[in-house]
Parts: C-alpha cells; sequence; structure tokens
C-alpha cells in the first residue's frame, strides 16, 4: 500500500530535550516536505527536500532541522524544543513538485511542556 | 494581506444541499490550484485540482477565475459523509515548489 508513515504519532516532552520525528514513504517520490499546523494558521512549510541530500528553508524553519540521506526517509529533529513548536506536524511527499498531489501522513501530535 | 483566504465557517448545512465555498489568491503568477479536505485533527487528502476551464468530479465542481483570483468549491446533494474542512491550496510567491495553503472552511452537514 502506497503510503507516508510517521513516528511518533504523539509525543509529550519537556523544553530542550532533543528529538526526533521520522518520516518515511514508499512511493518512490523525489520531493518531501514537513508542515506544521496551527490553529487560524493553516498548514506552513518548515523544511522541504527535493531529492537526496538536497534539502532548503521552508515559511518557519527556525529552530528544525532535516535530513535527506535517502530517498524515503526525511527525518525532522527539534534540537532544543520550546513551547512554542506544541503543533501538529505533518509530512508529505509528491511525485516532483507542486504541480502534483501531496500525500501526507497521519500527523505527529507534539506537546512541548 | 494573506496569500490565500478562506471564510473559516462553519456552513451548517442540511443533507441534499449544495453548497459553495471561495478562496481568493494574492499571486498572480500562481499556477496550479487544488482543493484538499481535512477530516478532524487527521492528515489532509487531495479532493480535487483545480483547471482553468473548470473540471467536476461527481458531486464537486471546482472553478478558477484567474481575472479575479480566486478558486470556488461547489458540492451538490451534500452528505454527512462531507462534513469536513475543505482547503485552498495554491503554489506560492515566495519560492520554488511551495504550496501555499488556506485555513480551510469548515462544513457541517446535518440530517
Amino acid at each position: 500500500e502506497a503510503q507516508v508513515t510517521q513516528n511518533p504519532r504523539y509525543l509529550i516532552t519537556v523544553t530542550g530535550k532533543k528529538l526526533t520525528v521520522t518520516c518515511s514513504q514508499n512511493m518512490n517520490h523525489e520531493y518531501m516536505s514537513w508542515y506544521r499546523q496551527d490553529p487560524g494558521l493553516g498548514l506552513r512549510q518548515i523544511y522541504y527536500s527535493m531529492n537526496v541530500e538536497v534539502t532548503d528553508k521552508g515559511d518557519v524553519p527556525e529552530g528544525y532541522k532535516v535530513s535527506r540521506k535517502e530517498k524515503r526517509n526525511f527525518p525532522l529533529i527539534l534540537e532544543s524544543p520550546s513551547p512554542n513548536q506544541t503543533s501538529l506536524y505533518f509530512c508529505a511527499s509528491t511525485l516532483a513538485g507542486t504541480h502534483h498531489e501531496q500525500f501526507f501522513g497521519p500527523g505527529t501530535r507534539l506537546t512541548v511542556l | 494581506r494573506k496569500e490565500v483566504e478562506q471564510d473559516p465557517g462553519p456552513f451548517n448545512v442540511p443533507e441534499g444541499a449544495t453548497v459553495a465555498f471561495n478562496c481568493t489568491y494574492s499571486n498572480s503568477a500562481s499556477q496550479s490550484f487544488f482543493w484538499y479536505r481535512q477530516d478532524c485533527r487527521k492528515e489532509p487528502k487531495l479532493l480535487m485540482s483545480v483547471y482553468s476551464s473548470g473540471n467536476e468530479d461527481g458531486r464537486f465542481t471546482a472553478q478558477l477565475n484567474r481575472a479575479s483570483q480566486y478558486i470556488s468549491l461547489l458540492i451538490r446533494d451534500s452528505k454527512l459523509s462531507d462534513s469536513a474542512t475543505y482547503l485552498c491550496v495554491v503554489t506560492s510567491n515566495t519560492g520554488f515548489q511551495k504550496l501555499v495553503f488556506g485555513t480551510g472552511t469548515r462544513l457541517l452537514v446535518s440530517p
């Protein structure tokens, strides 16, 4: 089954404790993104990657890091989480950019205390 | 001004009603337009792309008006299962390979 998976689905953590949210897709898509969704603000892009070892900042990259060592995986790293990073996070992949359907993972609900 | 603006709703309609949503966008150079559906706190899923000539998929019709910079979604014969938030999505003017999502319009269909 074609899908995007994220782990963990739910996470409660404390300020400053490094964490990684994994994202994996099995569709051989080149393009992957991370978004956060907050009430009243919609989905905002954090980082995106157009292929292995090619990543770039989205609209709200501060406090986040990503890597793309393999085509299928695109982890999101919070080196020192803060309460303002409490949000619902979605990973997405697409065949080749914005003209194509974005496939989203199920989401990760993160709470930073 | 937001790049993509939608009426947040909620739109409360009875089953069988016809309902329409509009979405305005600020980037006149946008090339791609979509409607996504999002159920409560779940991932967005593509409902339909929006083409210049307008397009229909069953009970759903999407229209694009480039001159006025808005897209619309019409749902005919609403079903209870249509209750969801509908996200308007357009390509961004701030960089390559970026999409801008509207905050969504919530639809509630009641029996």
